[in-house]
């Protein structure tokens, strides 16, 4: 049993490049959520999902885009990365009580 | 606006040393009162939710308190082991995405 997994664990990117960050989950949940981890922010939810081919905007969504097209998959777009984006990106599951969120390892992206 | 404050940012004990760290928020009609660990350089750990003021829940030497505006989670005799960011979150009013605080870092040393 996997829980949540994301790939990649790293990445490092240069301004303007593109790139997608996968969220698998294998436990069958409803809700998927996208979140950064800034030092001192804490973290701050992107977006997030509430069923296959649906998708919310959290705090923080400009320079983002998700697609759910697969209940067990979330996907974090970057179109056009900017260093404002340099974090560790989390991914999280939760099923319908959503009592608890299980998280992936995360992704440390680093935009030059 | 929903919002969760954690208190201290960071928080030095010695082994034994038993302390408190806390939680306030702001969030309208509370859906669940959530502790996380965080160890370095991994995602964030569930430990407790909470559902209402009164509510208590206890695991190995954390105990997680509620009431209407802040929640404690004391340690009792830490341990090196202990040492992780401790996070508190609530679920957004519309009870769809939780809303986390900046954590509270804690170093237990020997």
């Amino acid at each position: 049993n996997a829980g949540v997994t994301q790939t990649p664990k790293f990445r490092v990117l240069k301004t303007g490049q593109s790139m997608t960050l996968l969220c698998a989950q294998d436990m069958n949940h409803e809700y998927m959520y996208w979140y950064r981890q800034d030092p001192g922010m804490g973290l701050r939810l992107i977006h997030y999902s509430v069923g296959e081919g649906t998708t919310a905007k959290g705090e923080v969504p400009d320079g983002y885009n998700v697609s759910r097209l697969k209940k067990q998959n979330f996907l974090l777009g970057l179109e056009s990365a900017a260093p404002s984006q340099t974090s560790v990106y989390f991914c999280a599951s939760g099923d319908l009580t959503n009592e608890k969120l299980f998280f992936g390892s995360g992704t440390q992206l680093s935009v030059l | 606006e929903d919002q969760v404050t954690q208190s201290p940012e960071a928080l030095r004990l010695q082994e034994g040393e038993s302390s408190s760290l806390n939680c306030s928020y702001t969030v309208s009609g509370l859906r669940g009162l959530f502790w996380y660990r965080q160890d370095p350089g991994k995602g964030p750990e569930f430990l407790f939710t909470l559902y209402s003021a009164g509510e208590e829940k206890e695991k190995e030497r954390l105990k997680a308190t509620l009431t209407k505006k802040e929640s404690f989670l004391h340690i009792t005799a830490p341990k090196p082991e202990d040492s992780a960011t401790y996070l508190c979150a609530a679920y957004n009013q519309a009870g769809t995405a939780l809303i986390f605080g900046k954590g509270t870092t804690l170093s237990v040393s020997s």
